[in-house]
């Protein structure tokens, strides 16, 4: 069981927006700002989307933006595009020895 | 550019050990901390450990606690991972990720393609 919580699939259908959702507790994603979000394709290694809760990396489109509420922290994708289809990872620093924890993924699949 | 290139992964036996390797560059090594981040086959990302720029913060996961160690080579541009008393859970894709901060904070901003250990008698 992952230390992060985040939905197993969400689906959209091109042109439309989605929220992938990463709920964690005061220790982690409520506590701190180094909440990050990670695309993977198939076979690749993961991409850095969004740092920080809601900084986006050089060269990574606008369309992916993040945001935090509580213990909750989100990523949303709006304009989806074909190639958005693939797994979605958060992360976050954690308070415990443990230090960084991750959610289990969600595989966005574009209709 | 920057590039992070693993080596030292293969097929070992439950109970042996194998030493990882993360080769730096692109980049001020000594100015970030570094980090290991394993993927078990079809399984989602699962952070191992992680050091930062000066050795001096070193986190693992509980489940490598007392088995792993991680360490840098500022002077050579490297990361390592000894692996002990590996199990056939360890079984997986090994990356090297590089942090955006010298201490450890979890934002990954490079990766490396990975080396794959396989634990199995």
């Amino acid at each position: 069981q992952s230390a992060l919580t985040q939905p197993a699939s969400v689906s959209g259908s091109p042109g439309q927006s989605i929220t992938i959702s990463c709920t964690g507790t005061s220790s982690d994603v409520g506590g701190y700002n180094y909440v990050s979000w990670y695309q993977q394709h198939p076979g690749k290694a993961p991409k850095l989307m969004i740092y920080e809760v809601s900084n986006r990396p050089s060269g990574v489109p606008d369309r992916f933006s993040g945001s935090k509420s509580g213990n909750t922290a989100s990523l949303t994708i709006s304009g989806l595009q074909a190639e958005d289809e693939a797994d979605y990872y958060c992360s976050s620093y954690t308070s415990s020895s443990t230090r960084v924890v991750f959610g289990g993924g969600t595989k966005l699949t574009v209709l | 550019e920057v590039q992070l290139v693993e080596s030292g992964g293969g097929l070992v036996q439950p109970g042996r050990s194998l030493r990882l390797s993360c080769a730096a560059s692109g980049f001020t090594f000594d100015d970030y901390a570094m980090h290991w981040v394993r993927q078990a086959p079809g399984k989602g990302l699962e952070w191992v450990s992680g050091i930062s720029w000066n050795s001096g913060s070193i986190g693992y996961a509980d489940s490598v606690k007392g088995r792993f160690t991680i360490s840098r080579d500022n002077a050579k541009n490297s990361l390592y991972l000894q692996m002990n008393s590996l199990r056939a859970e360890d079984t997986a894709l090994y990356y090297c990720a590089k942090d955006t901060y010298d201490i450890l904070t979890g934002n990954f901003d490079y990766w490396g393609q990975g080396t794959l250990v396989t634990v199995s008698s």
